[in-house]
């Protein structure tokens, strides 16, 4: 049990539309960081929030936003979803040199 | 360009075996090397962290070694189980950026 906590678990959606992905952080952790795993790979950096900040971005188009709130959780939106964003979709929660990932979102694009 | 390669790939061995897994890193400041189990389909959980001063690490049956002087890492795993099989990846975060920097990881598969 890590104390990051991601939702939904699963989700399918169709080409085109909206998703909002959430991440509840381990406590007192102020930094959270979003990636994406397709299948068969390493996870890829998306972005990183620090204290409600964004502090750094991956390739991502725009279209990948996210938001943290003063209690450090945090989302993940995709506008205009694409065939190739489904993946898993995994946060963690930060501080100094710990870093604890959730159970992660399967997307599934169709 | 800061880089995290793991190796082998993939790995399959028999229950009760011992195995190493390799990362090499370029991470430049270097802070620490994190050594993660992925389950499929799940989050990383993490092994071990290492840090700059540490050579060796154990937690349970996985021991993690470091070599600051030519960044490589190891991971060995004593006594495999069927519960093994998994993904491991090594993580190296950019000091710069907070970032954390994936290896492509390791697929271990241990049959009875």
């Amino acid at each position: 049990e890590t104390g990051v906590t991601q939702s939904p678990t699963h989700l399918i959606k169709t080409r085109g539309q909206q998703v909002t992905l959430r991440c509840s952080s381990q406590s007192g952790h102020n930094t959270v960081s979003w990636y994406q795993q397709a299948l068969g790979q390493g996870p890829q950096f998306i972005f990183q929030y620090y204290r409600e900040e964004e502090n750094g971005r991956g390739n991502f188009p725009p279209r990948f936003s996210g938001l943290q709130f003063p209690n450090y959780s945090s989302e993940l939106n995709v506008n205009a979803l694409e065939l190739d964003d489904s993946a898993l979709y995994l946060c963690a929660s930060s501080f100094l040199a710990e870093a604890f990932f959730g159970q992660g979102t399967r997307l599934t694009v169709v | 360009k800061n880089q995290v390669e793991q190796s082998p790939q993939s790995l399959i061995i028999l229950e009760g075996k011992n195995c190493t897994l390799q990362c090499n890193y370029t991470v430049s400041p270097f802070s620490n090397l994190r050594w993660y189990k992925q389950d499929t389909g799940r989050g990383p959980v993490s092994l071990t962290i290492m840090t700059f001063s540490e050579n060796t690490k154990s937690n349970g049956r996985y021991t993690a070694t470091l070599d600051a002087d030519t960044k490589q890492s190891s991971l060995h795993i004593t006594a495999s189980q069927l519960s093994d099989s998994a993904s491991y990846i090594c993580v190296v975060p950019s000091s710069n950026t907070g970032k954390l920097i994936f290896g492509q990881g390791t697929t271990l598969q241990v049959k009875p």
